[in-house]
Order: C-alpha cells, then sequence, then structure tokens
C-alpha cells in the first residue's frame, strides 16, 4: 500500500539549475497539493489540483510551476533554482471519499547551493 | 487572513505528565481543525480532527469557538509522543493552512 510516493527524496542543486519533483498516489484521490516545510514556518502551500486537469496557486508559489499529468501524477517544477528554496517538499493527497483527511508522502530534501 | 498559531516551538515534559499543545486560529467561517503528527523519520500524518470528537493515542482536542483554540491535551505523556506537532485549519477545498510546529520531547 504505498500512497503518496515522491521522488527524488535527496538532491542538491546549484542555483540557477532546473530539476521536477514528482509525485504519484495510488489512492484515486482527486486533489493533491504541494507544500514546503521550512523550520519555524510550518508547512506553506505551494501549489494544489482540485482535480484532474486544474491546478491553483498556494501561499508560496513563486519560482514553481506544476502540472498535474493525470489523475495520479502531480510534479512540482523549479526552473531556476534559488537558495530560497532549499526546503522539504512534501506530496500530499485527498479526497471527499477519504473524509478530505490529506494523506502526505515522505518529503523530498532538496538543497540549492 | 486565516491563520494558525502554535506559540510554542519546542515543549519538553517528564514522562506521565500531563501534555498541552497550545493552537490558537483566525477564521472568519466556520472552521475546521485538525492536528497533524511527524515521527522521527517517519511521514506527517493526521493525528485528529475536531468533527470526530474522537481520542487518538491519548490525545483529546476540544475546538474553543470563544477562545479560537483547539489545544491539544494528554493526561499522561509517553515517551513514544515525541514527535513535531502541526495544528491546521481548512480553509475549504480541501486545502490546509498550518502552524509552525511544536515539537514535543519527552524525558524518561
Amino acid at each position: 500500500n504505498a500512497g503518496v510516493t515522491q521522488t527524488p527524496k535527496f538532491q542538491v542543486l546549484k542555483t540557477g539549475q532546473s530539476m521536477t519533483l514528482q509525485c504519484a498516489q495510488d489512492m484515486n484521490h482527486n486533489s493533491m497539493y504541494w507544500y514546503r516545510q521550512d523550520p519555524g514556518m510550518g508547512l506553506r502551500l505551494i501549489y494544489y489540483s482540485a482535480s484532474e486537469g486544474t491546478t491553483d496557486k498556494g501561499e508560496v508559489p513563486n519560482g514553481y510551476n506544476v502540472s498535474r499529468l493525470n489523475k495520479r501524477e502531480f510534479s512540482l517544477r523549479l526552473e531556476s533554482a534559488a537558495p530560497s528554496q532549499t526546503s522539504v517538499y512534501f506530496c500530499a493527497s485527498s479526497d471527499l471519499a477519504s473524509g478530505n483527511t490529506i494523506y502526505f508522502g515522505e518529503g523530498s530534501w532538496l538543497t540549492v547551493v | 487572513a486565516q491563520r494558525v498559531t502554535q506559540p510554542e516551538k519546542l515543549l519538553s515534559v517528564f514522562k506521565g505528565a500531563p501534555v498541552e499543545l497550545k493552537c490558537n486560529y483566525s477564521y472568519s467561517g466556520s472552521p475546521e481543525l485538525f492536528w497533524y503528527v511527524q515521527y522521527s523519520r517517519q511521514r506527517l500524518q493526521l493525528l485528529l480532527r475536531h468533527i470526530s470528537r474522537e481520542s487518538i493515542k491519548g490525545f483529546t482536542a476540544d475546538l474553543n469557538k470563544g477562545e479560537t483554540s483547539f489545544h491539544l491535551k494528554k493526561p499522561f505523556a509517553q515517551e513514544e509522543d515525541s514527535a513535531m506537532y502541526y495544528c491546521a485549519l481548512s480553509q475549504g477545498a480541501q486545502k490546509l493552512v498550518f502552524g509552525q510546529g511544536t515539537r514535543l520531547t519527552i524525558n524518561p
């Protein structure tokens, strides 16, 4: 029972490089999210997708793009990484059928140098 | 604006002592509140939600609309309760706003 899986788990980038964080869920959930977790800041929503084919900005979308490839997959792209994007990134999913409980992936540790 | 505040970044108590993790919120509508927990080397997971009015692992949380609070309580702390705890508010459309988190350490 995989739930929400995200890759890579660890990544080091140089400033200006680009990369994509991949996320997939096997729970047939409609909604998917990307959060970042920073010390003293809690989790902040970057982007979310309420259903396949839709995406919306969250609290901190600048510097990121997302793609809801299909119902299962929701990727997060950093076009030109900056040191301020050093963080732990969490993908999550939820659905009315699951009582709106949000299920999280294990996190991706990203360092931008 | 919707906001969740957890005033304590760190909380340390002895095993067997009562625990209270504070959470205050600001929200113009009818709030739906949650507590999430992250144990060491594990993913963030739901601990409890106010609409369920349940007790999970001995923890309870009561929504106090007058004080706009949703404090998490446990009468007797156990060492396995050591973790990072996040209070969260649902803004609708299944979006959650999280507090800053409280790291709870239970001392033997």
